[in-house]
């Protein structure tokens, strides 16, 4: 499975962008990458999946370059509600197979 | 989205006794369920996937005589964690696959006293 690295922390505060970026230098060629969020306590929420190029839904959007060795997870508009840990997992195929976790990336959005 | 719930949400023991946390997938049908713990400030640590009908992979260092897995019908997979200590103490969460997406239970809470 492809290790994963993203930072530890990132400060925003609330209405501003929010750019995480992971690394996942060893990406195989079946592999999707995936996004979770995840409050304390709380099992992680699936928030986006792609697998080349850009990927866009109603909360998040997803950039992976063309050598998809690292990915970019863009949260717009940012409020204290999104106050949470990130996690960049690279899986074979779509979700449906056991997922690695790494550290994730601890956000603290302030007012 | 599907919906994977977890029961008890949180459960308080003593030492030497067995807890039972059961994993459903309400709406659809999991071929695969796969369990996580947890630790404070930490990831999600894989402890084993579970397949209807067939016994559990075991991740490399979890004990499976001591984290006992069944996956008896495609809704329900259970974990039991038997002569529970202090140091079983976590956040164990399940998730549910079906074609092409994976959903996590909401956790349960275990505390070993």
């Amino acid at each position: 499975l492809a290790k994963t690295t993203q930072p530890i922390s990132m400060d925003s505060y609330e209405g501003q962008e929010v750019n995480i970026t992971c690394s996942h230098n060893n990406i195989a060629t079946n592999d999707y990458i995936t996004w979770y969020q995840q409050f304390p306590s709380q099992g992680p929420r699936f928030i986006i999946q792609g697998y080349k190029t850009k990927v866009t839904n109603e909360v998040a959007s997803l950039f992976i370059p063309a050598d998809r060795k690292s990915s970019t997870l863009s949260l717009p508009r940012v409020s204290l509600s999104d106050t949470a840990v990130y996690y960049c997992l690279v899986a074979e195929g779509a979700a449906g197979n056991k997922l690695t976790f790494g550290g994730g990336t601890r956000v603290l959005v302030k007012p | 989205g599907a919906v994977v719930s977890q029961h008890p949400s949180w459960v308080i023991c003593k030492s030497g006794t067995s807890v039972k946390i059961e994993c459903r997938s309400l709406d659809f049908q999991a071929t695969t369920m796969f369990w996580y713990r947890q630790f404070p400030k930490q990831s999600l640590m894989l402890m084993a996937t579970s397949n209807e009908g067939s016994k559990a992979t075991y991740e490399q260092g979890v004990e499976k005589d001591k984290f006992l897995i069944n996956h008896a019908s495609l809704t329900l997979s259970t974990l039991t964690v038997t002569s529970a200590h202090p140091e079983d103490s976590s956040f164990y969460i399940c998730s549910a696959s079906t074609v092409g997406e994976q959903f996590f239970g909401p956790g349960t809470r275990l505390t070993v006293l």
